[in-house]
């Protein structure tokens, strides 16, 4: 159980251009979910916490126009990276917590890779 | 930076030897917990400790929790292969409500 999934894996685009990353969980409901970035052997780094049917809180220096946050139900998120540039190349990841059980215990997906050419 | 610190930054042991990994923090605390990522991939929960434990165990990890020195560290026995990963630390401030705060995390190899 607890299972998270990300889509896509990876993504390569254009420099100006939108992509979407989608975040489900499979198999609980998640009222909160969070979206981090990662670069190459680094910690994450909390971007923003997702509500469901309300607005994102993002974290200080993340800009919110560039990343927009959706949480349309409660078992999907989607980010989505407006105007991709080169330095918005990163692993992109979610993670959900559920709304029974552990509450503190946060589920991750595998992450998606982008490449901005 | 909230962020928490880890060290060694890089561990490297053969198998069978046990490895330990310290976190410090800088905030007060309700929960610690420990994540697993192998490369390129997502994260795995380990372990969770809350503020008001020492210590607590699952199969071959042991984690302990010093709250007044605002440290934890994380061992793995008989260390396998298999445990070749990076391993990160993250806090919580309050129950149900917050975020992670990830450390720096610790990039441990073992050699068979």
């Amino acid at each position: 159980g607890a299972v998270v999934s990300q889509h896509p894996s990876w993504v390569i685009c254009k420099s100006g251009t939108s992509v979407k990353i989608e975040c489900r969980s499979l198999d609980f409901q998640a009222t909160t979910m969070f979206w981090y970035r990662q670069f190459p052997k680094q910690s994450l780094m909390l971007m923003a916490t997702s509500n469901e049917g309300s607005k994102a809180t993002y974290e200080q220096g993340v800009e919110k126009d560039k990343f927009l946050i959706n949480h349309a139900s409660l078992t999907l998120s989607t980010l989505t990276v407006t105007s991709a540039h080169p330095e918005d190349s990163s692993f992109y990841i979610c993670s959900a917590r559920s709304d029974r059980g552990q509450r503190d215990t946060q589920y991750f997906g595998p992450g998606t890779r982008l490449t901005v050419l | 930076s909230q962020q928490g610190e880890e060290d060694p930054q890089a561990l490297s042991i053969q198998e069978g030897e046990n490895a330990t990994m310290n976190c410090s923090y800088k905030t007060s605390i309700n929960n610690l917990q420990w994540y697993r990522q192998n490369s390129g991939r997502g994260l795995v929960h380990l372990i969770l400790i809350r503020s008001n434990e020492r210590e607590k165990h699952s199969g071959r990890l042991r984690v302990t929790l010093d709250t007044s020195k605002k440290s934890s560290s994380l061992l793995i026995t008989a260390s396998r292969a298999a445990d070749t990963a990076s391993y990160f630390c993250a806090t919580g401030r309050s129950y149900n409500t917050d975020k992670l705060i990830f450390g720096t995390g610790t990039r441990l190899q073992v050699f068979p």
